[in-house]
């Protein structure tokens, strides 16, 4: 079955610097990955996505890698800044099921002033 | 544009009681999810409509959810009797349709059972 897996630990850092959050899958590669961010108390925010044939995607402070040989994606946050402060959500396609997605369990990021 | 509407924001029921949870989506969204999100794991999806059928409800536990989208508009998902383990976040999402799958997910329902 797919299996979708983020770094469960918190992930701490210091305003100004970057933030590099984790995102690994198992058997065949998704048409797409898609990052979501979270806030408490409210349902995730749609942030990017980016397809199998796409190396890497840009979106203002945002940068998002899709590896295929890795199995993974990784989500690029620089120049921090506490609103950032959030878990972050990676969901993965699971092939001709009509857009399901599977989600990873989300990783909390904290930015610190 | 307004965004999806979920309704009741809390709930707080008895274990075997019954609880139905209502979801609009964002007009003109084909697609409507529910999931379950339970405290520090991702949304699990319960079930995946296309305006009024049903895609997937692979994970639904159908002996005690249901869920209806008669109209291709407004969802309500059910559960009856709750159990324990219930307790959780359901999110209600939507979607233009199953090619455009970028979720607008609600605020969700936040379920306590005791």
């Amino acid at each position: 079955s797919q299996k979708i897996e983020q770094n469960s630990e918190a992930l701490n850092i210091q305003e100004g610097k970057t933030a590099t959050l984790t995102c690994n899958y198992t058997n065949y590669s998704p048409a797409y990955l898609q990052w979501y961010r979270q806030d408490p108390g409210r349902g995730p925010v749609f942030l990017l996505l980016i397809r199998e044939n796409e190396k890497e995607k840009r979106k203002e402070r945002l940068k998002v890698t899709f590896d295929t040989t890795l199995k993974q994606s990784l989500f690029h946050i620089t120049a921090s800044q506490p609103a950032d402060s959030a878990t972050y959500l990676c969901a993965r396609e699971v092939g001709n099921q009509g857009g399901k997605l599977i989600f990873g369990q989300g990783t909390e990021l904290s930015v610190k002033p | 544009e307004a965004g999806v509407a979920q309704s009741p924001r809390y709930k707080i029921i008895e274990k075997r009681q019954s609880v139905a949870f209502w979801c609009n989506p964002i007009s003109g969204h084909a697609t409507l999810y529910w999931y379950q999100q339970i405290l520090g794991q991702g949304p699990k999806l319960l079930i995946q409509f296309q305006n009024n059928g049903v895609v997937d409800d692979s994970q639904l536990p159908k002996d005690r959810f249901s869920a209806e989208r008669l109209k291709g508009v407004d969802s309500t998902l059910k559960i009856q009797p709750a159990k324990l383990e219930d307790s959780a976040v359901y999110l209600c999402a939507s979607s233009l349709d199953m090619a455009n799958t970028e979720a607008f997910f609600g605020q969700g329902t936040r379920l306590t059972v005791v």
